[in-house]
């Protein structure tokens, strides 16, 4: 069964608009941690921010965050003012694995393009 | 400057030459691990590194081999590569635990002819 679920193939918005990227995830794990990274054309993987498990609030780095509903195992994530360098795909991914984090599974991937 | 860095870059080879893709990072991270990348599919495990002398399967470790000898290195070998192995690869490492983030190498692509 599918880990990581990014129901979203490709989404398009328009600059400086907002845009979220679903990501729903399954784990019988009460404790993990959800990651983003951004894979721009050039294919490097940068990550992008982090939310823990046992975390009470949304993280936030600059114009990401992320929308954690932990009942509904969903960690989307949330570009504002989007910029045409923010282009590229976007990866969900979890960790699990005890102490260790051992297990590190990503989604399929949502291809965002943001139109001038 | 912290990094991972793979090599080679790019790589055209025929089916069943035996190839070595290195990893190398300078972060003194316990745990590597290498992924494949192919459209649709996302990334998924091949290996993965607890430590040196310590590896462990991912979900598709059919036709790959590894090997830590040294904390730094994690070499992804390919002993009879197939065209159903042509693909992105990355190599990443990290500390240990749920909390931390994996650092990626620049990836290679590979295509088995």
């Amino acid at each position: 069964a599918q880990k990581i679920t990014q129901t979203q193939p490709g989404m398009f918005v328009q600059e400086k608009e907002a845009v979220t990227l679903d990501c729903t995830y399954d784990t019988s794990d009460p404790s993990y941690g959800l990651f983003w990274y951004k894979q721009p054309s050039s294919g490097e993987m940068i990550f992008l921010i982090y939310q823990g498990s046992y975390d009470q609030q949304n993280a936030t780095e600059g114009r990401y965050s992320l929308n954690f509903q932990k009942a509904r195992k969903s960690a989307n994530l949330v570009i504002s003012a989007s910029q045409l360098g923010d282009s590229a795909m976007y990866f969900c991914a979890m960790r699990e694995g005890n102490n260790y984090g051992q297990n590190f599974v990503f989604g399929p991937g949502t291809r965002l393009s943001v139109l001038p | 400057e912290a990094q991972v860095t793979q090599n080679p870059r790019y790589l055209i080879t025929v089916t069943g030459k035996k190839l070595t893709v290195t990893c190398s990072q300078n972060m003194n991270h316990e745990y590597m691990s290498w992924y494949r990348q192919d459209p649709g599919l996302g990334l998924r495990q091949i290996y993965y590194s607890m430590n040196v002398e310590v590896t462990d399967k991912g979900d598709v470790p059919e036709g790959y081999k590894v090997s830590r000898k040294e904390k730094r290195n994690f070499p992804l070998i390919l002993e009879s590569p197939s065209p159903n192995q042509t693909s992105l690869y990355f190599c990443a490492s990290s500390l240990f635990g749920r909390t931390n983030e994996q650092f990626f190498g620049p990836g290679t692509r590979l295509t088995v002819l």
